[in-house]
């Protein structure tokens, strides 16, 4: 198993464009998410999926569009980058569904994002 | 609503010394509670786990046992080891009016000098 695999490890983007981080996990796992590392901060939730078709908005939604097609995959989407979305990224799943709250999450190994 | 609060780093210890790092919780519903550990430039693993109270998550010599009196979590090891070193978050799972919630606190940053 290769776990949650996260694409770029690295990226700069400049002011407005636009890009899409991949995650994939090979452990079909139902329950999705994206967080964001920033200092001080710890990580926050973005966006979540419960299941394929199903997403549901985080701590920190704006400027950021999910979709889960497929079990496996849960791309994140920035529409126009601002420096304010310079983090640390995270992709984790778990085995829960909605219904179960206990079960632990799997990173990725992040992928870092700086927006000049 | 739901929050976790950890103690602020960094913490700096000597090899083989006793380490705390407190955690504490608010919730609305029962929550699951887990201590992750991040080592550097890697993404987080799940050192340990407890789902209901007086329960104790062990793991590596690792120890915290949920205290639904206190409302805390706390994280302790009896002899740090310098490979020890990484940043330690304490999280809860909640599922509050039926939406699934998992939150993090702020990360405590170790130290171990040999």
């Amino acid at each position: 198993n290769a776990g949650v695999t996260q694409t770029p490890k690295f990226q700069v983007l400049k002011t407005g464009q636009s890009m899409t981080l991949q995650c994939a996990q090979d452990m079909n796992h139902e329950y999705m998410s994206w967080y964001r590392q920033d200092p001080g901060m710890g990580l926050r939730l973005i966006h979540y999926s419960v299941g394929a078709g199903i997403t549901d908005q985080g701590e920190v939604p704006n400027g950021y569009n999910v979709s889960r097609s497929t079990t496996e995959d849960f791309p994140l989407r920035l529409l126009s980058a601002a420096p304010s979305q310079t983090s640390v990224y995270f992709c984790a799943s778990s085995r829960g569904t909605a219904k179960s709250s206990y079960n632990e999450q799997f990173f990725g190994p992040g992928t870092r994002l700086t927006v000049l | 609503g739901d929050s976790v609060t950890q103690m602020e780093g960094p913490v700096t210890l000597s090899e083989e010394a006793f380490l705390t790092i407190n955690c504490t919780y608010t919730a609305t519903g029962y929550p699951s509670l887990f201590w992750y550990v991040q080592y550097p430039g890697e993404g987080l693993q799940l050192l340990l786990k407890a789902t209901k109270a007086d329960d104790k998550g062990s793991n590596k010599g690792f120890e915290a046992t949920y205290r639904k009196e206190t409302t805390s979590f706390h994280l302790e090891k009896g002899s740090v080891q310098v490979s020890d070193s990484a940043v330690y978050f304490c999280a809860l799972s909640d599922q509050p009016s039926g939406t699934y919630k998992y939150i993090f606190g702020t990360g405590t940053r170790l130290k171990v000098l040999a």
